[in-house]
């Protein structure tokens, strides 16, 4: 299964647009990046995911590079309530619908 | 439509006790698993399922163990506690395709003295 490797934290002021990177240099060709945000204690919230295109929907655009190396997750105009921990994840080699989540980044909104 | 229900919320366990956390969902997915998240890491996998009478273990999946018989209820059980299963445990489930998204419970916090 690929590995992703993002950035522990990162600073965003309220009002601008949140650009959170990551890695995935092993990623095969049909496995799908996927981004995940967990809010404080709640279960992890699906946000979006993509495979080779560019993505985007009423929370996100999600930014692949055409070697599909690396994506990046844009949040347009964030807010306080997107203070949270985003995770970039690849699909198991378990195949099924397992994912494998690492630690994420944690993005704070400063007011 | 309640999607991904996970009782008790909180629970605290002696050494040795034994428990089941429920997980229920209501929107007839094929696929459903638990996953732990223990301070300052992410979630690990523990079993799954792909369909009731069908289960299989994840990453972490000693001191567990699930049964599906049904495609609604995937419950967790804990059958001698120990510390190091102090922990948050996560229920999620989704349709069993080639891409989906997972819907999570809200958790449920488990202390085991």
């Amino acid at each position: 299964d690929a590995k992703t490797t993002q950035p522990t934290s990162m600073d965003c002021a309220e009002g601008r647009a949140a650009n959170l990177p990551c890695n995935h240099s092993t990623i095969s060709g049909n496995e799908y990046v996927y981004w995940y945000r967990q809010i404080h204690s709640q279960g992890p919230q699906y946000i979006i995911h993509g495979l080779k295109n560019n993505e985007t929907n009423e929370m996100a655009s999600l930014i692949i590079t055409e070697d599909r190396k690396s994506s990046t997750l844009i949040l347009p105009h964030a807010t306080l309530r997107d203070t949270a921990v985003y995770y970039c994840i690849s699909e198991g080699e378990t195949g099924a619908n397992n994912l494998f989540f690492g630690t994420g980044t944690r993005l704070t909104v400063i007011p | 439509n309640a999607g991904v229900t996970q009782t008790p919320k909180f629970q605290v366990l002696k050494t040795g006790q034994s428990m089941t956390l429920q997980c229920a969902q209501d929107m007839n997915h094929e696929y459903m698993s638990w996953y732990r998240q223990d301070p300052g890491m992410g979630l690990r996998l523990i079993h799954y399922s792909v369909g009731a009478g069908i289960t299989d273990q994840g990453e972490v999946p000693n001191g567990y163990n699930v049964s599906r018989s049904t495609t609604e209820d995937f419950p967790l059980r804990l059958l001698s506690a120990a510390p190091s299963q102090t922990s948050v445990y996560f229920c999620a489930s989704s349709y069993l395709r080639e891409e989906e998204k997972l819907f999570f419970g809200s958790g449920t916090q488990l202390s085991v003295l």
